[in-house]
């Protein structure tokens, strides 16, 4: 089975404070996303990666930045977190390029205080 | 601009009962369609999808129609089982593009 592991299930920043959110897989997936999920809104897509060193914006990229130095890391980054940040980071990979079946992780809820 | 709406939040359906999940979109380049299914505190898991080509795709419990006219789409679960309740979201797929866009989901509730 898939796995993608995200590297914190809960986590509190305070307001300004750079933020890292880390995400693995191991199925040798070459792309991969970062969503965000908030009530009433569904998951919306902030950024996603097709390759090492490649990034694509999604939907909702302000405020954020990725890093892909390795095939199976994907990195969310918040410059400066913001109350209106807080919500639940979800980390997805998929092997084809068509975004057919994506496997997602477990999740990090940050809450920015 | 929501190209992919899920306009009921919450639907609660008896056990044994089928439980019908309903699905609207706008963007008529939308080629392929999927339902995955969200516990608490874990991510979404895929559940079945469906081509354009088709207007019907079955997989045990599950099946899914897709009305292109309509710009609709639905998933049957029957019977439905109290493990079966969970958000449901909706997504589709562009042949141009390769993102992914989800509904607002909808909460099922399978009472005994």
């Amino acid at each position: 089975d898939v796995k993608v592991t995200q590297s914190s299930r809960y986590l509190v920043k305070r307001t300004g404070e750079k933020v890292f959110l880390e995400c693995v897989q191991d199925m040798d997936h070459e792309n991969m996303f970062w969503y965000r999920q908030d009530p009433g809104l569904g998951l919306r897509l902030i950024y996603f990666s097709y390759d090492v060193k490649m990034k694509e914006k999604g939907d909702i990229p302000e405020g954020y930045s990725v890093s892909r130095e390795k095939k199976e890391r994907f990195s969310l980054i918040l410059e400066s977190a913001s109350t209106n940040q807080t919500s639940m980071y979800l980390c997805a990979s998929s092997l084809t390029t068509t975004n057919e079946k994506l496997f997602f992780g477990s999740g990090t809820q940050l809450s920015v205080l | 601009d929501q190209q992919v709406k899920q306009n009921s939040p919450s639907l609660s359906v008896q056990e044994g009962r089928i439980s019908i999940l309903n699905c609207d979109y706008t963007n008529s380049m939308f080629d392929y369609f999927l339902w995955y299914k969200k516990y608490p505190a874990e991510g979404p898991t895929f559940l079945i999808s469906i081509s354009s080509i088709k207007d019907k795709n079955e997989d045990g419990r599950f099946t899914v129609f897709l009305n292109k006219s309509a710009k609709h789409l639905s998933l049957h679960i029957v019977p439905s089982q109290p493990g079966d309740s969970a958000v449901y979201f909706c997504a589709a797929s562009a042949v141009d593009t390769d993102k992914l866009i989800f509904g607002t989901g909808t909460r099922l509730q399978v009472f005994p």
